[in-house]
């Protein structure tokens, strides 16, 4: 157990739907990422927040949101929901703000399939 | 564009070598390069983080090197074990936040 914690594991959803997937950073850390994994793609930046403000933003698609919470648990948002959005979708965690500076602690992800 | 590369084929060792894995990289200027592990279908498990200034790390049997001038890290598993197979990410903070390379697939044959 990493101590960060991904809900839910697997989701299956149709074309069009929207899903929130939800993440509860290690104790202690501040700052949350949010990263898509596919096949073909690898690892992705979405985007990351620091102590409920967001702080860098990747190749996030305009469908998808994020924010985090004064309890610094995060909820990714996604929308209108295509078969090309199927992925894992990973969050993970540090201690402070800078990016490359700690090792990242990621959850076990949860498993994206869109129908 | 930036770009981090890392071979994409398997990389297949016998139990009891010592594995080396290698990442390029090219329009970065890093400060730090990290080394993840990822087993199928879990998150990645950050293994070492490398200094600029730093030119060798260690911990346990794993060792990292980095040449800025090269543009180059090496990641070396000493003693494999078939338990070490697995696949393994570099990763480096660029324009888009900590940007990961594809990964190496390591497989160690008992």
């Amino acid at each position: 157990d990493s101590g960060v914690t991904q809900t839910p594991k697997h989701l299956i959803t149709a074309t069009g739907q929207r899903v929130t997937l939800r993440c509860s950073p290690r104790s202690g850390d501040l700052s949350v990422y949010w990263y898509q994994q596919s096949l073909d793609q690898g690892l992705q930046f979405l985007i990351q927040y620091y102590n409920g403000e967001e702080r860098a933003k990747g190749n996030i698609l305009e469908r998808f949101s994020a924010q985090q919470f004064p309890d610094l648990h995060s909820e990714l948002n996604l929308s209108s929901l295509e078969l090309g959005d199927s992925a894992l979708y990973f969050c993970a965690s540090t201690p402070f703000e800078g990016q490359g500076v700690y090792g990242y602690t990621f959850g076990s992800g949860t498993r994206l399939t869109v129908v | 564009s930036q770009k981090i590369e890392q071979n994409s084929e398997a990389l297949n060792i016998q139990e009891g070598k010592t594995a080396t894995l290698t990442c390029n990289y090219t329009n970065y200027s890093p400060a730090y390069l990290q080394w993840y592990r990822q087993d199928p279908g879990r998150g990645p498990v950050f293994l070492l983080l490398i200094r600029e200034n730093e030119k060798e790390k260690r911990k346990e049997r794993l060792k990292v090197t980095f040449d800025t001038t090269l543009k180059q890290s090496l990641f070396h598993i000493t003693a494999s074990q078939p338990a070490d197979s697995a696949t393994y990410l570099c990763a480096l903070e660029g324009a888009d936040g900590l940007t990961f390379g594809k990964g190496t697939h390591l497989i160690i044959q008992p």
